[in-house]
């Protein structure tokens, strides 16, 4: 258990609907990633929080949002969903900026 | 930019040979290196990790990786497999303080041979 909860493990939705995905880091982690990992692309960067702040931001659709509360967790917002944003998203958390990052186990969307 | 170069897509070895997973990168300075593990239906677990220091780091699982600067690789390595450790495997780079990404190559699988 890497100790980065993310909710829901599984969602199934249509397109065109909004879905979001949530983190809880680490205890004591302030930064936050979401990946999306899909079979033909990878693990792709997508955003970057540090307490509260976008630092990095990477091949995020405009589609997608996200923030970082004063708690800490975070949420990925993804709307007007296509078939081809079925993946699975994860989020990892790290103390300190570009150090080692942890896993959650992911969220896996299906859009039908 | 920094990126991540994990030249096999899928490897095969025999259990109880030795492994070797291929890694380049790119950046500009001195990296932070990752390896990462990640299971079947599982999320990604580090497994090993370079900063600075000792060019040989050791890792969990009876896993080892050599950073070479002169190459820029971080290859992955362990002396003998088990049927566990069939898997996907991440390379991944990041800049520490001076850049906040952790970027990750596209990975490599590993299969295992009974």
């Amino acid at each position: 258990d890497s100790g980065v909860t993310q909710t829901p493990k599984h969602l199934i939705t249509a397109t065109g609907q909004r879905v979001t995905l949530r983190c809880s880091p680490r205890s004591g982690d302030l930064s936050v990633y979401w990946y999306q990992q899909s079979l033909d692309q990878g693990l792709q960067f997508l955003i970057q929080y540090y307490n509260g702040e976008e630092r990095a931001k990477g091949n995020i659709l405009e589609r997608f949002s996200a923030q970082q509360f004063p708690d800490l967790h975070s949420e990925l917002n993804l709307s007007s969903l296509e078939l081809g944003d079925s993946a699975l998203y994860f989020c990892a958390s790290s103390r300190k900026l570009g150090t080692e990052a942890f896993f959650g186990q992911g969220t896996r969307l299906t859009v039908v | 930019a920094q990126s991540v170069t994990q030249p096999d897509i899928h490897i095969t070895v025999s259990e109880g040979a030795s492994l070797e997973l291929r890694c380049n990168y790119s950046y500009g300075a001195t990296p932070y290196l990752f390896w990462y593990v990640q299971s079947p239906g599982q999320g990604l677990q580090l497994l090993l990790k370079y900063f600075s220091g000792d060019t040989l780091v050791q890792g969990i699982k009876g896993f080892e990786a050599e950073f070479k600067r002169s190459q820029s690789s971080f290859n992955l390595r362990k002396p003998s497999v088990h049927w566990s450790d069939a898997a996907e495997y991440f390379c991944a780079v990041a800049g520490g303080n001076r850049d906040d990404k952790i970027i990750f190559g596209k990975g490599t699988r590993l299969h295992i041979l009974p």
